[in-house]
């Protein structure tokens, strides 16, 4: 199986300032034949189910503010906000969908 | 509106069974895979099982194969997990999950209010 982690397990940021959080992969999710990373993120708030964020590691899911983006490939990568809003204190998880069974991230909790 | 709508947890005991549901509704059904995803008390995500569009493929973690049974019914729109032997550990949120694609278990772009079980004594 494909282990995920994520980096750091928590994070407080301020009100208008960068959050970055890191996933790795313990082995490639790129598929060469098609040069996509299988690497989607989500974002969970408290009482809630996750909402899709990013997939295809760079893909802005539906609806989705530009202050979230999505970075890397093979086995590293990022989420970035580039402008931290009230509304976005929750947990985000990655997930590799490249293989069976697809395997999520710990977690990391952003707090303000 | 693409729609999820779980149903069926609740409280068991260690050992028994409990049958899932899930009712789709806003979409084409059977053109999208879709996965049972969980999440115990206070923990993260855990990808259970997937079907594909059809219903003719299935996924299973390590941890439920051999006890849980992912179906479909698409006349009905309807997804089942059927679980047995279950155990403590067991206990968790269970989510549907619609995946984008309709042969494996990919990204989920929808997903349901989930419902909880209880496995205990």
């Amino acid at each position: 199986d494909i282990v995920m982690t994520q980096s750091p397990d928590s994070l407080a940021v301020s009100l208008g300032e960068r959050a970055t959080i890191s996933c790795k992969s313990s082995q490639t999710v790129l598929y060469s034949s098609n040069n996509k990373n299988y690497l989607a993120w989500y974002q969970q708030k408290p009482g809630q189910p996750p909402k899709l964020l990013i997939y295809w590691a760079s893909t802005r899911g539906s609806g989705v503010p530009d202050r979230f983006s999505g970075s890397g490939s093979g086995t590293d990568f990022t989420l970035t906000i580039s402008s931290l809003q009230a509304e976005d204190v929750a947990v985000y998880y990655c997930q590799q969908y490249y293989s069976v069974p697809n395997t999520f991230g710990q977690g990391t909790k952003l707090e303000i | 509106e693409v729609q999820l709508v779980e149903s069926g947890g609740g409280l068991v005991q260690p050992g028994g069974s409990l049958r899932l549901s899930c009712a789709a509704s806003g979409y084409t059904f059977s053109s999208y895979g879709i996965n049972w995803v969980r999440q115990a008390p206070g923990k993260g995500l855990e990808w259970v099982s997937g079907v594909s569009g059809s219903g003719d493929i299935t996924y299973y973690a390590d941890s439920v194969k051999g006890r849980f049974t992912i179906s479909r019914d698409n006349s009905k729109n309807t997804l089942y997990l059927q679980m047995n032997g279950l155990r403590a550990e067991d206990t968790a949120t269970y989510y549907c999950a619609r995946s984008i694609s309709v042969t494996k278990p990919y990204y989920c772009d929808c997903w349901g209010q989930g419902t909880l079980v209880t496995v205990s004594s």
